[in-house]
This record gives structure tokens, C-alpha cells and sequence, in this order.
């Protein structure tokens, strides 16, 4: 098993540019989760779908941040202008229903540089 | 306040010493306690996890859970310099999508 799939893992951009995180979840499941971590907040969820579905989307900071599954293999985390202080740690995560809320598996990040 | 508190750390211990980890929380809904560990330049890996309350113990490791007091530990006995890693505490309500974590203790095992 190949695990959560995340790409870029590295991306150093200038403020105002767009950038766009790519994730693809393990085969077979059907919770997608986007977190942020940051040193001074922590992991902190931004997003979450269920069957490509966006269920709750209130840790999304403002209106530049959106988040799109278009099918059960990939999701899209994009901002739009970046600014410095979105400088942080990206994860993606998911799991599948049916089991207990534990068993989220993480990807490896992306450590994204708004210079 | 914050859903939940951890001490930042760093920690710094000799091989072989036992460890102790500890968050708190606000919210009694929370039902998920999890501890998770984080490699440098890793995602987060589940180490230990309790529902409710009580004790759990899985080799070298072992969770308590005190819902009286909001207040959540893991222990590590033995601890080996391969222990080395952010350690960070996370907590969900019966539903459990909404995880709220802690900020992360490092700790470091010196050999």
C-alpha cells in the first residue's frame, strides 16, 4: 500500500502567486482531511470530504484557501494570493467509514515557503 | 482558551529514562484520545488511542485518561534514543472527523 500521496513536498513561492497541493488518499477511502501546521497553532483541520463531498469547511481561513475532491482519488488544497503568514506545513489525511476515527493515515506534508 | 494544551517541551532524557507526556482539554465532549508521533519532516503517526476513559498500555507505552480532570497522559518507560520525535495529543467528540490536537512536545533521548 502505497499510502496518502502528497505533492509538491516542497514549494517556495512569492506572495500573490497561486498555489495548488495535490493529494491522493489511500485507495479505498473515503475520508479526505486537509490540516495545517504551524508552530504557533499547531495541526489544525482546514477541511474534510466524505464521498468527494466537502463536509465541513469552517477551519478554512478566509476566502483565498479552497478545497475541491472532483473523484475519490484526488484532492486539491489551492490559495489564491498566497501571503506569507499561509507559510506552514500541509497534510493530507484520510480513512475510511466504518472504522474508528483513529485510523486516519497521514501523508507526508507539504512544506510550503510564501516568501 | 484552546481546546487543548500541551507543554511544548523540548524534553530532553537520558536512554533508558521514563518519559511523561501530558495534554488538557476544555471540552467534554471529547470521547477520542490519541496520541500521535511526528518524525522530522513526517506526517504524524498513531501511536496510542483510548476511547472514554481508563488505561492503556501496548509494550513500552501506556495512555491514561482522566475525564474528572480533562487531562490526558502518556507514558514511556525504557525510553531508547528511536523514541526521539515530536509527540503531539489529539482528542474528538463521538462523531470524531473534528480532531483538535496539541501543539506538540519534542522530545529528545540521549544515549
Amino acid at each position: 500500500d502505497a499510502g496518502v500521496i502528497q505533492s509538491p513536498r516542497h514549494e517556495v513561492t512569492e506572495m500573490g502567486q497561486e498555489v495548488t497541493l495535490r493529494c491522493k488518499p489511500i485507495s479505498g477511502h473515503d475520508y479526505l482531511f486537509w490540516y495545517r501546521q504551524t508552530m504557533m497553532r499547531g495541526l489544525e483541520l482546514l477541511i474534510y470530504f466524505n464521498n468527494n463531498v466537502p463536509i465541513d469547511d469552517s477551519g478554512m481561513p478566509e476566502d483565498r484557501f479552497s478545497a475541491k475532491m472532483p473523484n475519490a482519488s484526488f484532492s486539491t488544497l489551492k490559495i489564491q494570493p498566497s501571503e506569507p503568514r499561509d507559510s506552514a506545513v500541509y497534510f493530507c489525511a484520510s480513512r475510511t467509514s466504518g472504522t474508528s476515527p483513529e485510523t486516519q493515515y497521514f501523508g507526508p506534508g507539504t512544506r510550503l515557503l510564501v516568501l | 482558551q484552546k481546546e487543548v494544551e500541551q507543554d511544548p517541551g523540548p524534553l530532553s532524557v537520558p536512554e533508558g529514562a521514563i518519559v511523561s507526556l501530558n495534554c488538557t482539554y476544555s471540552n467534554s465532549a471529547f470521547q477520542y484520545f490519541m496520541w500521535y508521533r511526528q518524525y522530522s519532516r513526517k506526517g504524524p503517526e498513531l501511536l496510542m488511542y483510548t476511547y472514554s476513559s481508563g488505561n492503556k498500555e501496548d509494550g513500552r507505552f501506556t495512555a491514561q485518561v482522566d475525564k474528572s480532570s480533562k487531562y490526558i497522559s502518556l507514558f514511556i518507560r525504557d525510553s531508547q534514543p528511536s523514541d526521539s520525535a515530536t509527540y503531539l495529543c489529539a482528542m474528538a467528540s463521538q462523531t470524531g472527523n473534528q480532531f483538535y490536537f496539541g501543539t506538540g512536545t519534542s522530545l529528545t533521548v540521549i544515549p
